[in-house]
């Protein structure tokens, strides 16, 4: 089976500051990773994926992340960050060939101080 | 385009009753998947449907039902509902073993 492990319930940053939000997961077969952003009173957003090839993954609103098979992490990051990226942050892992039956974390909120 | 549509956006039931949540995904989408989101919690993956047959199951009770119909709209039934069955349900939909595209949820609370 497999689990994913969300560090960091809360990470406060000031606006323009670099953020990295940490996602570990658990599997003993191979697997695709996501993050999801999820807006208040939204659903869930693909922001970027990781199915095979290069480990360092680029997505959308400047947000970016590295797959690092050998301490099975998959880190969120953005060099600046700006007030509309305050939301929730999922991880989420699927075993290859499960037709995408997605594991999740419980979630990272991202704060923007001004 | 019309993205993942969920009806309704908000339901309050009582204890003991029953619960149909509505889903309809994108056009050409044949798979539908349902999630459960508990307020502080990641998603729980609950069903995944493709053409009318289920792929796929998470550790919920039987009191959880779903379907899909030949327009590959869903239905997510909930029986005997308890206080903790209030939640957001997530409805996604995608080509099968393709990117899941997720609605804006139902949010259900049972008083």
């Amino acid at each position: 089976a497999q689990s994913v492990t969300q560090l960091d319930s809360q990470v406060p940053v000031f606006e323009e500051a670099p953020v990295e939000l940490r996602c570990n997961y658990s599997s003993s077969v191979s697997v695709y990773l996501f993050w999801y952003v999820q807006y208040p009173n939204q659903g869930l957003q693909l922001l970027l994926k990781y199915l095979s090839g290069s480990t360092l993954v680029k997505g959308i609103n400047g947000f970016e992340a590295e797959f690092n098979k050998s301490q099975t992490s998959f880190h969120l990051r953005k060099p600046s960050v700006h007030i509309s990226d305050t939301a929730e942050y999922f991880c989420a892992v699927t075993r290859v060939g499960s037709n995408y039956q997605l594991i999740w974390g419980a979630g990272t909120k991202l704060i923007i101080k001004p | 385009d019309a993205g993942v549509t969920q009806s309704p956006t908000h339901l309050i039931k009582t204890r003991g009753q029953h619960v149909t949540l509505r889903c309809s995904p994108i056009s050409g989408h044949k798979s539908v998947s349902w999630y459960q989101q508990v307020l502080g919690q990641g998603p729980q993956f609950i069903f995944q449907y493709y053409e009318k047959e289920e792929r796929g199951r998470g550790n919920f009770p039987d009191r959880f039902s779903a379907r899909q119909f030949p327009n590959y709209s869903s239905e997510l039934n909930v029986n005997a509902l308890l206080l903790g069955d209030s939640a957001l349900y997530l409805c996604a939909s995608s080509l099968l073993g393709g990117e899941a595209f997720f609605g804006q949820g139902t949010r259900l609370t049972v008083v």
